[in-house]
């Protein structure tokens, strides 16, 4: 099944603590996106990548580290940065530069709580 | 100024009946335009995608698209109780972002 996964779905840190939450897609898509979600809120958008080795700074990016080392996989570190990490966080990719390139498709998302 | 704009409702509708879902944007360059839905604890999955003036329909959906106004809909019609999420509505603004609005919450009675 082609699609997109997010681990854990529920994730519970520590103050102080570093945390990655892993995203990987099968849909042989060029960019993937992390954004966050609060309660009664839009989605913000983290960090975005649109080739592997290349990422950028989205909109709310302080606290959060990113890589993007295979086409596959796009994890996101959550630092001790960040003072308000509780939220919903959701992974998205789209193809770019096939299809409907500018056309975003979402994993499960992962449920970060801070205890 | 909000980029993208959705009353946040709750807009309640009785099952059967057309549902109708509004979003502004302000970038007028604005070329792609998205609506998800999402259920309450879920990821948001895509309904439809318009990049054209007018309407676009998919079964009980249509989009319509009013550049000239910077306005886009979505009209659900005969709507059914497992329709009850939220709607999120999302517009490309260049560099392959999209820009999300706050959602409508669509509550469909029996």
């Amino acid at each position: 099944d082609g699609g997109i996964t997010q681990s854990p779905k529920y994730l519970f840190r520590k103050e102080g603590q570093n945390v990655t939450l892993s995203c990987e897609q099968n849909l042989n898509h060029d960019a993937m996106y992390w954004y966050r979600q609060d309660p009664g809120q839009g989605l913000r958008l983290i960090y975005y990548s649109q080739i592997v080795n290349d990422f950028q700074k989205g909109d709310i990016a302080e606290g959060y580290s990113v890589s993007r080392e295979k086409k596959e996989s796009f994890p996101l570190t959550v630092t001790s940065a960040q003072k308000n990490p509780t939220a919903f966080y959701l992974c998205a990719s789209s193809p770019r530069t096939s299809g409907s390139p500018d056309t975003q498709y979402f994993g499960p998302g992962t449920r970060l709580t801070v205890l | 100024q909000k980029e993208v704009e959705q009353n946040s409702g709750p807009l309640s509708v009785p099952e059967g009946a057309i549902a109708s879902l509004n979003c502004t944007y302000s970038d007028r360059v604005s070329q792609s335009f998205f609506w998800y839905r999402q259920y309450s604890g879920k990821s948001p999955e895509l309904i439809m995608s318009i990049y054209s003036n007018g309407d676009k329909e998919d079964g009980r959906f249509t989009a319509q698209l009013n550049k000239a106004s910077q306005y886009v809909s979505l009209l659900i019609r005969d709507s059914q109780p497992s329709d009850s999420a939220t709607y999120l509505c999302a517009v490309n603004t260049g560099f392959q972002k999209l820009v999300f609005g706050t959602g409508t919450r669509l509550l469909v009675s029996p």
